[in-house]
């Protein structure tokens, strides 16, 4: 049963583009929305994070906007850069557990 | 400040055989979460340890234990080990009542 739906699966853009992962949950008790940034043979680091009484947090070029009535939230990337190139996790976080997003590989084109 | 260390991070068992996991938390986190990440998907929590005892479980059966020390390092032990156990096995730490999780850079099992 997964509770994090993301999507898309993969996207690709050229430098400079403004990537958007989207990603959709079901429990109203998540408290804590963090997006985190996977590169091959490493761990997952965190990028940003909101709360629910947000609807947009900013930090450098990534920006996360919120809509608490429709259980959703989005990442976007301002001129994405190819060492951007990653893969991206959205998730849930309540009462110490975080479930995960399946990831989204994204690839900057130079 | 060290972040999170895993050890080993490659490993190959077989079907049946018990393997154990270790983590080094960071310095001042005092829980620790493990996670499975099976390949082209997002990690899955496994279990969490505060003050040494388990206290937070996902939906793993009871072959899946852990153990945390007085250091906050910690153990995941995996016995009778199944195929589907194959994936990359991530520690992440944190400060009690924190949501920011450090992340380790995993141990990849392989089970034949």
């Amino acid at each position: 049963q997964q509770q994090v739906k993301q999507s898309p699966q993969s996207l690709i853009v050229q430098k400079g583009g403004i990537p958007i992962i989207n990603c959709a949950y079901e429990n109203t008790a998540f408290d804590y929305f963090p997006w985190y940034q996977q590169f091959p043979g490493k761990g997952p680091a965190l990028l940003i994070a909101i709360r629910p009484d947000v609807s947009e947090k900013k930090e450098g070029r990534f920006t996360i906007s919120f809509n608490k009535s429709a259980k959703q939230f989005s990442l976007h990337i301002m001129d994405s850069q190819p060492g951007d190139s990653a893969t991206y996790f959205c998730a849930a976080r309540n009462a110490g557990k975080s479930t995960f997003g399946d990831g989204t590989t994204l690839t900057v084109k130079p | 400040e060290t972040g999170v260390t895993q050890s080993p991070t490659h490993l190959i068992k077989t079907r049946g055989q018990q393997v154990t996991l270790r983590c080094s938390s960071q310095s001042g986190h005092n829980t620790v979460s493990w996670y499975q990440q099976a390949l082209g998907q997002g990690p899955q929590f496994i279990f969490q340890y505060y003050r040494e005892e388990e206290n937070g479980r996902g939906n793993f059966p009871p072959r899946f234990s852990g153990l945390q020390f007085p250091n906050y390092s910690s153990e995941l032990n995996v016995n009778a080990l199944e195929l589907d156990d194959s994936a990359l096995y991530l520690c992440a730490s944190s400060f009690s009542g924190a949501n920011v999780l450090t992340f380790g850079a995993g141990s990849r099992l392989t089970v034949l």
